[in-house]
């Protein structure tokens, strides 16, 4: 039972540069998550998405892409990524919205220099 | 906007003492969430209540959610090591559902 997994683990790049980080579900959960975990700030949703080809902005999307052609995959892509953009992106699923539990993935540590 | 507050941030305890952190929203609440997350880990799902003046325990947990439905505590009776983490609440926004979450309370334990 894979659950959810994120890939890369660690990432380092560098300012302006393209980065994706991936997410992979196998509960075929309708809603997937992104969020940005950064001290001080708790978690902070990027994007969420409530079934494939249906995704919509969260409270910090400035910087960030999301597609989810697939219900068991939600990358998110930073377009040119900036140093405030450094911090541990978590992507979670749940089988409903509001009234369930939400399950995260292990998270993916990025640092742009 | 509709905000979640949590308190405190940090707590620090002698094993086998008692921990709370309070949750706190602006507006009225359908639910409310508790996760954990370890050092170096991940958010947990612990629990959910839903009914105002609703008390769930788990083991030494207990979980309570206000009668008025905006607010919400957990209490962690003689703590442990393997309590040590960082307990969030969460609730959901009034306008598309989505979790807003609280900041968090990290539980340490004294040497």
């Amino acid at each position: 039972d894979a659950g959810i997994t994120q890939s890369p683990r660690y990432k380092i790049t560098e300012t302006g540069r393209q980065v994706t980080l991936m997410c992979h579900q196998t509960w075929s959960h309708s809603y997937m998550f992104w969020y940005r975990q950064d001290l001080g700030h708790g978690l902070r949703l990027i994007y969420y998405s409530a079934a494939a080809d249906i995704t919509d902005k969260g409270e910090v999307p400035d910087g960030y892409v999301v597609s989810r052609s697939k219900t068991e995959n939600f990358p998110l892509t930073l377009e040119s990524a900036t140093r405030s953009q450094t911090s541990v992106y978590f992507c979670a699923s749940s089988a409903g919205f509001s009234y369930n539990e939400q399950f995260f993935g292990p998270g993916t540590r990025l640092t742009v220099l | 906007g509709q905000q979640v507050m949590q308190i405190p941030q940090y707590q620090h305890v002698q094993e086998g003492e008692d921990f709370t952190t309070y949750c706190n929203s602006s507006t009225t609440l359908s639910n409310i969430q508790w996760y954990k997350q370890r050092p170096g880990g991940h958010p947990v799902f612990l629990i959910q209540l839903v009914k105002s003046g609703e008390v769930k325990k788990q083991k030494r947990l207990t979980f309570q959610f206000g009668e008025a439905k905006k607010n919400s505590s957990l209490h962690i009776t003689a703590t442990q090591t393997t309590d040590v983490g960082t307990y969030f609440c969460a609730g959901p926004m009034d306008s598309n559902y989505q979790l807003i979450w609280g900041a968090g309370t990290k539980l340490i334990i004294k040497p």
